[in-house]
């Protein structure tokens, strides 16, 4: 069955960075897009953006355009997400969720990555 | 980017139905059949509901039902269960700005 396992929850100081990462297994990895999205304390949903099937191609959300990267390591499965220069405000869990190409919705996440940002 | 806009909260009885509403823009739901709800509750990942506005993946049971007129979008959960407590995200694709979600509607079951 496909799963994303996601690494375990972070505390970070003001001005550091995060990188959580995502192992899929279950489905052919390289066939999918994956999405990070993230939710602040009692907060809704926030789109952050997408690594595509080829790899090559990220889009971000503007709010994150200059901190955040989104990369993957096809020999691992694993898609990766670092947020720089963070800030108490990005204290949030972060999730990553599958998309197959061009079908505009997320059919499996992950369990969600808590990120604690504090001095 | 401005979020989606939902009710903050919707509550009705058992066996009955409640409608939650999302209204974006013309540079996403309205332009756009690419609506998709999701489901979550307390400390879990979301769960797919709907997608492209009306459509319901494998499993999900025929009581969820999705609409869309304009510039807003509506999930329906007929025939209310103990289960369907949970928050609601609408989601819609925005073009070259990605995603949008809104800020989550709680559905309450009395």
């Amino acid at each position: 069955q496909v799963q994303l396992v996601q690494s375990g929850a972070e505390v970070k100081k003001p001005g550091a960075s995060v990188k959580v990462s995502c192992k899929a297994s279950g489905y052919i990895f390289t066939s999918y897009y994956m999405h990070w999205v993230r939710q602040a304390p009692g907060q809704g949903l926030e789109w952050m953006g997408i690594i595509k099937s080829g790899g090559t191609i990220t889009q971000y959300a503007q709010k994150f355009q200059d901190r955040v990267t989104i990369t993957r390591d096809t020999s691992t499965s694993t898609v990766y997400m670092e947020l720089s220069s963070l800030r108490s405000d990005d204290t949030a869990v972060y999730y990553c969720a599958r998309e197959f190409p061009e079908s505009y919705y997320f059919d499996s996440w992950g369990q969600g990555t808590l990120v604690t940002v504090s001095s | 980017q401005s979020a989606l806009t939902q009710p903050p909260s919707a509550s009705g009885s058992p066996g009955q139905s409640v409608t939650i509403s999302c209204t974006g823009t013309s540079s996403d739901v309205g332009t756009y059949n690419y609506v998709s709800w999701y489901q979550q509750h307390p400390g879990k990942a979301p769960k797919l509901m709907i997608y492209e506005v009306s459509k319901r993946p494998s499993g999900v049971p025929d009581r969820f039902s999705g609409s869309k007129s304009g510039n807003t979008a509506s999930l329906t959960v007929s025939g209310l269960q103990a289960e369907d407590e949970a928050d609601y995200h609408c989601k819609s694709y925005a073009g070259s700005n990605g995603y949008v979600f809104g800020a989550g509607t709680k559905v309450t079951v009395l």
